[in-house]
Parts: structure tokens; C-alpha cells; sequence
């Protein structure tokens, strides 16, 4: 079975401050993560993946995530917040030994950047 | 860009309806799925479907079927409309099983039933 947590229901940062949502996983076999973003009233869109290799992925937006094996995290950060990253924001994990095609997604955390 | 488009933003339907949601993607994905999304729950699987009449169960089918009769093409059907049904629905597609790309989503269907 594959699981995702996102211990945070809410992060809220000062515009300007770097950010950082929390993300854990549990797979049997070897993971493959993604974060994903959603706006008010939109679908999700993509930001970002580990598939292998660099531990650090960069993506959309300014957005980073290092993957942790030994800690199964996959946490996104962002050395400057913008008032416009505030958003929902979701975790998921692919097995890719067991589980191909489906994800399992996070209950999201709600991030809110003040100006 | 890939493209995945839901039939209506917003629905409302009455209790014991037959409900069809609409779902076409333009990019030839193999796979599609249909999640629900609830606050404090996250994403949940409905179903999911890797080729043309294909179809598994997700994490929550109770309620729901699919069709898909056509690759591009992929609805969520309530045979018979609950109250606790009311929720949004998000369409997704990937390109295949076993690939590591990922979801591209529709913007979502935010149905009522009263």
C-alpha cells in the first residue's frame, strides 16, 4: 500500500520569507513523487517531480523539493514566498513497482503568504 | 498543451437524479481517472480506466460508475444522487501505466445535490 501525509493543514509565511510545506510518504517498492498546486475554483496544476537522480528537483514557479529516503520526505520549499503562491497545495506518491498509473495524494495543505 | 476539459463547472441535481459527468482529454493519454475532492480529505480515487471499456474500481466506487467508449473520452455516472455525493469532482489523465509523467487535470465539477 502507498501513503502520503501532509502534517500541516495550514503554513502561513510573510511575503519575502522562504516557505516550506511538509510532505511524507510510505511505499513498498520505490517512489515516484509530485507536487501539485490548486488555485480557488481551478483544477490542480502541476509543479513538480522526483522521478530519480538529483535528489533536488526544481520546478514551476521558483519552486524546489529535495527527496529524503532515508526520511521518506519530499518536502517543497521556496527561498522567497510571493503573495501569489498562496494556494492549496498537494503531495502524491506513485508506486511504480506495484501500484502503475495510480497516485495517492495528500489531504493538502492551505498555504497563505501575507504581504 | 495537454488539455482536459469537464463538461460543467457547476451542476445541481435533486436527491435519486441519474447524474453524468463529462470528461474528454486531447492529448491521447492512455490513462484517466475521476477523483472527488473534500475538504480535509484531499483527493480521493472514484475510478480510474488504462484503456478504451477498461475500467478498475478506486478508493470510493460505492455510488459511481464509468464509461468510456472512446479514448479521449471518460464519465462518471450517479446512478442515483445522495446528498453526501455533493462534492467536486476532478477529471484527470496521464499518459500510460507504468510511466512516471504526470496528471493533468481537469478544473473541476462542483456538484450540489438537494
Amino acid at each position: 500500500a502507498q501513503s502520503v501525509a501532509q502534517p500541516e493543514d495550514q503554513v502561513n509565511v510573510a511575503e519575502g520569507n522562504p516557505l516550506t510545506v511538509k510532505c511524507t510518504y510510505s511505499v513498498s517498492g520505490n517512489p515516484y513523487l509530485f507536487w501539485y498546486v490548486q488555485y480557488p475554483n481551478r483544477g490542480l496544476q502541476f509543479l513538480l517531480k522526483y522521478i530519480t537522480g538529483d535528489n533536488l528537483v526544481k520546478g514551476s514557479y521558483g519552486f524546489e523539493a529535495e527527496f529524503n529516503k532515508s526520511q521518506t520526505s519530499f518536502h517543497l520549499k521556496k527561498p522567497s514566498a510571493l503573495v501569489s503562491d498562496s494556494a492549496l497545495y498537494f503531495c502524491a506518491v506513485r508506486d511504480y513497482n506495484t501500484n502503475a498509473g495510480k497516485s495517492t495524494f495528500g489531504d493538502g495543505t492551505t498555504l497563505t503568504v501575507k504581504p | 498543451d495537454v488539455k482536459v476539459t469537464q463538461s460543467s463547472r457547476y451542476l445541481v441535481k435533486r436527491t435519486g437524479e441519474k447524474v453524468f459527468l463529462e470528461c474528454v482529454q486531447d492529448m491521447d493519454h492512455e490513462n484517466m481517472f475521476w477523483y472527488r475532492q473534500d475538504p480535509g480529505l484531499g483527493l480521493r480515487l472514484i475510478y480510474f480506466s488504462y484503456d478504451v471499456k477498461m475500467k478498475e474500481k478506486g478508493d470510493i466506487p460505492e455510488g459511481y460508475s464509468v464509461s468510456r467508449e472512446k479514448k479521449e473520452r471518460f464519465s462518471l455516472i450517479l446512478e442515483s444522487a445522495s446528498t453526501n455525493q455533493t462534492s467536486m469532482y476532478l477529471c484527470a489523465s496521464s499518459l500510460y501505466l507504468g510511466d512516471n509523467t504526470e496528471a493533468f487535470f481537469g478544473q473541476g465539477t462542483r456538484l450540489t445535490v438537494v
